[in-house]
């Protein structure tokens, strides 16, 4: 079956612009989270979400940074007015029941480069 | 909080060469722990996990115990291959329950 999807795979913006990330995750898949993979600061949570509702907002570096979730499926990643330092991999994933035993499955990233 | 320590490398091994990498980590309570592996060109995905003490978990060859005593979940293989070459993540999950806690990650490189 379909693993988890982002989209885009790459995306380059300019310093100050807003973007937008999606995510499809695996379909029945109640709980997604949000990480970011940089060279400075590893693989970092960032949200997470149990159906449309995200009892954890606590990794979301600073309040230029939000997301949400619709349907119980698809989410988006947003963050507002880009800084260099939001350049890194957004990783995105989910798994069947958001207990701590439950396998993640991750999607491929989405690369943002801030120029 | 909490915090994940794990050999950094790069590691270079022969083939057929045994492997540990080791990770220790600090965590409220008793988490579940996950090793996670990004081959070249791909995404993360889970190697094995072991949910409580001094469970083993086994996938591919390569195994790690939890060891509660030492709040450690060492990976070891007894021969690795080049198609091993990748990148090794140790990943408790945080204090929240379902968030993984990410160590840096080990570059492995296997040479024929």
């Amino acid at each position: 079956g379909a693993g988890v999807s982002q989209s885009p795979s790459n995306k380059v913006t300019e310093k100050g612009k807003d973007v937008e990330l999606r995510c499809d995750p695996i379909s029945g898949h109640t709980a997604l989270y949000w990480y970011r993979q940089s060279l400075g600061q590893g693989l970092e949570f960032l949200i997470y979400f149990q159906g449309n509702s995200a009892p954890d907002k606590s990794g979301l570096p600073s309040d230029r940074f939000s997301a949400e979730r619709t349907g119980g499926s698809v989410s988006t990643l947003t963050i507002q007015r880009t800084q260099q330092e939001d350049s890194a991999v957004y990783l995105c994933a989910s798994s069947s029941g958001g207990r701590g035993m439950d396998e993640q499955f991750f999607g491929p990233g989405t690369r943002l480069t801030v120029l | 909080g909490d915090s994940v320590t794990q050999m950094e490398g790069p590691v270079t091994l022969s083939e057929e060469a045994f492997l540990t990498i080791n990770c220790t980590y600090t965590a409220t309570g008793y988490p579940s722990l996950f090793w996670y592996v990004q081959y070249p060109g791909e995404g993360l995905q889970l190697l094995l996990k072991a949910t409580k003490a001094d469970d083993k978990g086994s996938n591919k060859g390569f195994e790690a115990t939890y060891r509660k005593e030492t709040t450690s979940f060492h990976l070891e293989k007894g021969s690795v291959q080049v198609s091993d070459s990748a990148v090794y993540f140790c990943a408790p999950n945080s204090n929240s329950g379902y968030a993984l806690n990410f160590g840096k990650g080990t570059s492995l490189l296997v040479t024929p």
